[in-house]
């Protein structure tokens, strides 16, 4: 069974903090991950995605991908309260490319 | 910015009927897909469409789901017979033909409540 695993946190950072988001996969042949925030009630909406080893960076947000240890991350500089939301971390798998889901951390920016 | 549109937004019906939950995807975008998520708990696939037929489905997806793109633009997911363990939110999310590390882009869901 292909798992993304993730800690449902919530993580607590203070505004103006440095919030990191984790996640590992299961599946070595996975290629490609996606981050996606989700707000209560809302659907995905997509951050960043990443397919190569290293860092990607996106304005406030820094994805990490490193496959030798199956490992994902996200970091948010600059935390603002409206980044409160649950973060879905996401790996392409299968013959369809869909996407298999961790369960999500939710986030919580507290001013 | 082109998106997904579903409708309707929120849809309640009684244990053992049939809904239909209707999505548009994004008008260049070839693959197609359904996922639902229970209140509190990850978004789970349910199945994924191309050119014109299932390429995958979980198990989640048994005899009383079916998919279907009638027309050139509506995508919808069928339930024939309700269960109340089906009330979930429902999304439709669709990705273009870019390759399969292109992401999927989210409809904004069709809550399902049975009762």
């Amino acid at each position: 069974q292909k798992e993304v695993e993730q800690n449902s946190g919530p993580l607590s950072v203070p505004e103006g903090a440095i919030a990191s988001l984790n996640c590992t996969y299961s599946d070595r042949g996975s290629q490609s991950f996606f981050w996606y925030r989700q707000y209560s009630g809302k659907s995905p909406e997509l951050i960043m995605s990443i397919y190569s080893n290293g860092d990607k960076e996106d304005g406030r947000f820094t994805a990490q991908l490193n496959k030798a240890s199956q490992y994902v991350s996200l970091l948010i500089r600059d935390s603002q309260p409206s980044d409160s939301a649950t973060y879905l971390c996401a790996e392409n798998t299968g013959t369809a490319s869909k996407l298999t889901f961790g369960t999500g951390t939710r986030l919580q920016v507290t001013l | 910015e082109p998106e997904v549109t579903q409708t309707p937004s929120h849809q309640v019906t009684q244990m053992g009927q049939e809904v239909i939950l209707r999505c548009v995807p994004i008008s260049n975008h070839l693959y197609f897909y359904w996922y639902r998520q229970i209140l509190g708990q990850k978004v789970e696939f349910l199945v994924s469409f191309y050119n014109n037929e299932i390429s995958e489905k979980s198990e989640i997806f048994d005899d009383q789901f079916s998919v279907e793109r009638p027309d050139g633009s509506n995508f919808t997911l069928k339930i024939r017979s309700t269960k109340l363990e089906d009330s979930a939110m429902y999304f439709c999310a669709s990705r273009d033909p870019g390759g399969s590390g292109s992401p999927l882009h989210f409809g904004n869901g069709t809550r399902l409540t049975v009762t």
